[in-house]
C-alpha cells in the first residue's frame, strides 16, 4: 500500500519561531509537494519537488522554503512563524511526468497553530 | 490560465438520496481530471480519475463522474448517499505533462439522517 507520512497531525509554534514539517513517501516517487488548505479556498500548491535538490515555487511561496536532500523526503521551513500561516499542511507524491498516471497521493497532514 | 470551479459550497442531502457535485474545468485540451475526497481530519483520497476513454468513470465507494467536453464538466454523482459520505470533496485538474495539480475550492456535503 502507497503511503505519506507526515511528522506531526497538531503543531502549535509561537510567533517568529523556525518550523520544520516533515514529509516522507516510501513509493519511490519522484515528485513531492506542500499545499495548504484553507476554508473556501481549497489546497494552494506552496511548493514542489521534482527531483532531489530540485525544487520549484509553486502559488504562494512566500514565506516558506523546501528541502529535498533525499528521494522519499520533502521538507518545509517556516523561517519565522507568523500568525497568518495557521493552517492544514498537506504533503503529497506523483510518480514522474510522463510515466504511467500522475495522480497524487497524500498525507494525512499537519494542522499548524501559530500563536 | 486553467481553473478548476466548485459552484457549490455546501450540499445537504438526505441519506439514501442521489448525489451529484458539480465541477467544470477550463483548459483547451482534455485535461486530467480527478475527484478527491477529504473525510473531517484527514487526508485526500482519491476516488477516481478520467485521463481518456470511456466517458463515465467509476471510482471506490459506489462514485461515479461522467466527463462532458461539450460543457467542460466533469460532475461526481452517487445514487444512494450513506451517512458516511458526509466529508469535503475536492475537483482537480492536470495539464497533460505537468506536475501542478489544480485544485477547485471544494463541496462540502452534508447527510441528512
Amino acid at each position: 500500500d502507497v503511503k505519506v507520512t507526515q511528522s506531526s497531525r497538531y503543531l502549535v509554534k509561537r510567533t517568529g519561531e523556525k518550523v520544520f514539517l516533515e514529509c516522507v513517501q516510501d513509493m519511490d516517487h519522484e515528485n513531492m509537494f506542500w499545499y495548504r488548505q484553507d476554508p473556501g479556498l481549497g489546497l494552494r500548491l506552496i511548493y514542489f519537488s521534482y527531483d532531489v535538490k530540485m525544487k520549484e515555487k509553486g502559488d504562494i511561496p512566500e514565506g516558506y522554503s523546501v528541502s529535498r536532500e533525499k528521494k522519499e523526503r520533502f521538507s518545509l521551513i517556516l523561517e519565522s512563524a507568523s500568525t497568518n500561516q495557521t493552517s492544514m499542511y498537506l504533503c503529497a507524491s506523483s510518480p514522474q511526468a510522463g510515466v504511467g498516471y500522475n495522480e497524487q497521493f497524500f498525507g494525512p497532514g499537519t494542522r499548524l497553530t501559530v500563536l | 490560465a486553467q481553473s478548476v470551479t466548485q459552484p457549490d459550497i455546501h450540499i445537504t442531502v438526505s441519506e439514501g438520496a442521489s448525489l451529484e457535485l458539480r465541477c467544470n474545468y477550463s483548459y483547451g485540451a482534455t485535461p486530467y481530471l480527478f475527484w478527491y475526497v477529504q473525510s473531517p481530519g484527514q487526508g485526500l483520497q482519491l476516488l477516481l480519475k478520467y485521463f481518456s476513454g470511456d466517458t463515465l468513470v467509476q471510482g471506490i465507494k459506489g462514485f461515479e463522474a461522467e466527463f462532458k467536453r461539450s460543457q467542460s464538466s466533469f460532475n461526481l454523482r452517487k445514487p444512494s448517499v450513506h451517512w458516511s459520505d458526509a466529508a469535503e470533496y475536492f475537483c482537480a485538474s492536470l495539464m497533460d505533462s505537468s506536475y501542478k495539480l489544480i485544485f477547485g475550492s471544494g463541496t462540502r456535503l452534508l447527510v441528512r439522517p
